[in-house]
């Protein structure tokens, strides 16, 4: 059985670029949450996608979006990249019942320079 | 609001010896409790859940915490350390707001095991 699977692993790019980030949740799973973790931080929550459509978000700024698809899988879009946007960004799916856990895919490492 | 302050960013024990991780919290009604697992490079792992049943709660790979609402502590304990346990772990609450769920980190905890 398929975890969450990101893509791509690593990413560099340079200041004021635009990049996306691609998420496929676990089977069966409905709900897809993106989690930003900066070095030698823990993750912090940026946004929770249900049914296409956006259930919460953290407190980042517009340049951060994302969306979901009919079959769950999502993007994350940074637009006007700045160095302070350097971080593992993880995503996270769950079937709309927290207490079972989230199942978190291994990350894109992105790198602003 | 919800949110946990695991107390040591470091812990360094041997191999065979106890470990303990220290993890409090803070919520304005019964939380649910997680400890996750982060191994280098590698996305992460969810080693065990409290959701107010029993107070003790028994993960994978023998860890296990005890929840004690009269301290506000949820500390992850394993009887003897294994070199694979090296890693970050990371207690995490979660947050029940505005009509949707979310996890709040705590800061982390590096753990080193040595020979």
């Amino acid at each position: 059985d398929a975890g969450v699977t990101q893509s791509p692993t690593h990413l560099i790019k340079t200041r004021g670029q635009q990049v996306t980030l691609r998420c496929s949740p676990k089977s069966g799973h409905d709900t897809v949450s993106w989690y930003q973790q900066a070095l030698g931080q823990g993750p912090q929550f940026i946004f929770q996608y249900y049914e296409k459509e956006e259930r919460g978000r953290g407190n980042f700024p517009d340049r951060f979006s994302a969306r979901q698809f009919p079959n769950y899988s999502s993007e994350l879009n940074v637009n006007a990249l700045l160095l302070g946007d350097s971080a593992l960004y993880l995503c996270a799916s769950s079937d709309g019942v927290p207490l079972y856990g989230y199942t978190f895919g291994s990350g894109t490492r992105l790198t602003v320079v | 609001a919800q949110s946990v302050t695991q107390l040591d960013s470091h812990v360094s024990v041997s191999e065979g010896t106890p470990v303990l991780l220290r993890c409090n919290y803070s919520s304005s009604y019964s939380p649910s409790l997680f400890w996750y697992v982060q191994h280098p490079n590698k996305g992460l792992q969810l080693l065990l859940k409290y959701t107010s049943a029993a107070t003790l709660v028994k993960g994978i790979n023998g860890f296990e915490a005890e929840f004690k609402k009269s301290e506000t502590s949820f500390h992850l304990t394993k009887p003897s350390a294994h070199m694979s346990d090296a890693a970050e772990y990371f207690c995490v609450v979660i947050s029940s707001s505005g009509g949707y769920n979310k996890l709040i980190f705590g800061a982390g905890t590096r753990l080193a095991v040595h020979p």
